[in-house]
């Protein structure tokens, strides 16, 4: 199986600060990349796909890229609503594996 | 606008069963792969299962494989999660969730990306005695 790290595991930081979060494959995945974010409470919401395609409706200040091992997310500069959990998730094959988050407070 | 909804779950006594199940309205159901992701409390998410367009495949997590049993019904417009032999560590919120896929091509090579954009709300599953 195909292991997913994410670093940190959790991070604080302020409103306006830009945020990097990592996600590390155990082995290459091409670009099989998605990232979602959850708020306590409710179902994770897709971010970005195919490690740097964002999803519709999504704010441009979340940005993903990577390519084979390594992959980042970004958030330019974070908002109030932003504060969640975020997970990444290879798709290259199964099982189909999430890392196991980052949490994102103040 | 898109929607699932799952229904099923419940309070099981380690060994028993249940059947969850997922309706789906606002979109072609029969043309989407559908999955299944589960999160024990406290804890992050975790693939479960998949099925494809069809039914004709379908993938499980080596945790629940020989346990869990996925199928489609298009006239339904649902998916469901057969769950059987049920242990303590299956205790989680169950989500369903919509497969996507963006298609790209590079040159001779076509590459498929499957991501999940429309999700539930979830249901519950306790095992405990």
């Amino acid at each position: 199986d195909i292991q997913m790290t994410q670093s940190p595991s959790s991070l604080s930081a302020s409103v306006g600060d830009r945020v990097t979060i990592t996600c590390r494959a155990s082995q290459r995945i091409s670009t099989y990349l998605n990232w979602y974010q959850q708020k306590p409470g409710k179902a994770p919401n897709l971010l970005i796909y195919a490690a740097s395609a964002s999803q519709r409706g999504v704010p441009s200040r979340f940005s993903g890229s990577g390519y084979e091992t390594l992959f980042t997310l970004t958030i330019s500069s974070l908002q109030p609503e932003d504060f969640a959990t975020y997970y990444c998730q290879q798709t290259y094959s199964a099982p189909f594996t999430f890392g196991q988050g980052t949490n994102l407070d103040i | 606008q898109p929607q699932l909804v799952e229904s099923g779950g419940g309070l099981v006594e380690p060994g028993g069963s249940l059947r969850l199940s997922c309706a789906a309205s606002g979109f072609t159901f029969g043309d989407y792969y559908m999955t299944w992701i589960r999160q024990a409390p406290g804890k992050g998410l975790e693939w479960v299962s998949s099925i494809t367009t069809r039914g004709g495949a379908v993938g499980y997590a080596d945790s629940v494989k020989g346990r869990f049993t996925i199928s489609r019904d298009s006239v339904k417009n649902s998916v469901f999660l057969q769950l059987t032999s049920l242990r303590a560590e299956d205790t989680a919120i169950y989500y369903c969730a919509r497969d996507s896929l963006y298609y790209y091509s590079s040159g001779n090579t076509g590459y498929y990306y499957y991501y999940m954009d429309v999700w539930g709300k979830g249901t519950t599953v306790i095992v405990s005695s």
